[in-house]
């Protein structure tokens, strides 16, 4: 059991490019959830996945944002066209046999200049 | 989020006993839980309780649940420096465990 892994760490990029991120929960984790988490607030669900399946998006996940998790193993976070507002740290986490145990990841922090 | 409030600062002396508290809106609630967030850091569980339950202690901590009063508390005995970070208080509803997160108690630990 490694733990939750998010790549990269940081992301600095400059207003209108792409970003992805990616997130590989604990082995045979089969839940993945998304977060936004920005300075002086706690997280926000952004959506969740079971397996493969993209069970529910939040309004916050404008239609810049894109996941998936196409093998029900690691998922990806696109935004594209970023904004500043986008700025924040996106945190993964997983959950497996006992559901209500959610593992969080080191969060991937981006900074949109 | 406005479902989970809590106070934002708490400052304690080492040694002593710290707690921090939360209320929430939802009698729904099927699982409160407590987060620790260290600086730059992803979100640690701490420790966790079931709505039908009114206490649970793990070492140093002893959460307690008022679920009349929507009221969710987690001490910490003997609070050390390496306690020093921002705790949040979350509640999931329903078996999709999705996390409604407070804005986070910042617990500073001074010697």
């Amino acid at each position: 059991d490694t733990g939750v892994s998010q790549n990269p760490r940081h992301k600095i990029t400059k207003r209108g490019q792409n970003v992805t991120f990616r997130c590989d929960p604990i082995s045979e984790h089969n839940r993945l959830y998304w977060y936004r988490q920005t300075l002086g607030q706690g997280p926000e669900f952004l959506t969740y996945f079971q397996n493969e399946a993209q069970l529910e998006k939040s309004r916050l996940l404008s239609d810049r944002f894109s996941a998936e998790r196409p093998k029900g193993s690691f998922s990806t976070l696109e935004i594209q066209r970023t904004e500043q507002g986008d700025s924040a740290m996106y945190l993964c986490a997983s959950s497996g046999v006992i559901g209500e145990k959610l593992f969080f990841g080191s969060g991937t922090q981006l900074s949109v200049l | 989020g406005e479902d989970v409030e809590q106070s934002l600062f708490l400052s304690v002396r080492e040694g002593d006993s710290s707690v921090i508290n939360c209320t929430y809106t939802d009698s729904s609630s099927t699982y409160l839980y407590w987060y620790k967030q260290e600086p730059g850091a992803g979100l640690q569980l701490l420790t966790y309780i079931f709505s039908n339950m009114d206490m649970k202690q793990d070492q140093r901590l002893t959460v307690l649940l008022n679920k009349k009063d929507k009221h969710l508390s987690l001490r910490i005995a003997d609070t050390q420096t390496g306690d020093s970070a921002i705790y949040f208080c979350a509640e999931s509803r329903g078996d999709d465990y999705k996390l409604s997160f407070g804005a986070g108690t910042t617990v500073t630990v001074r010697a």
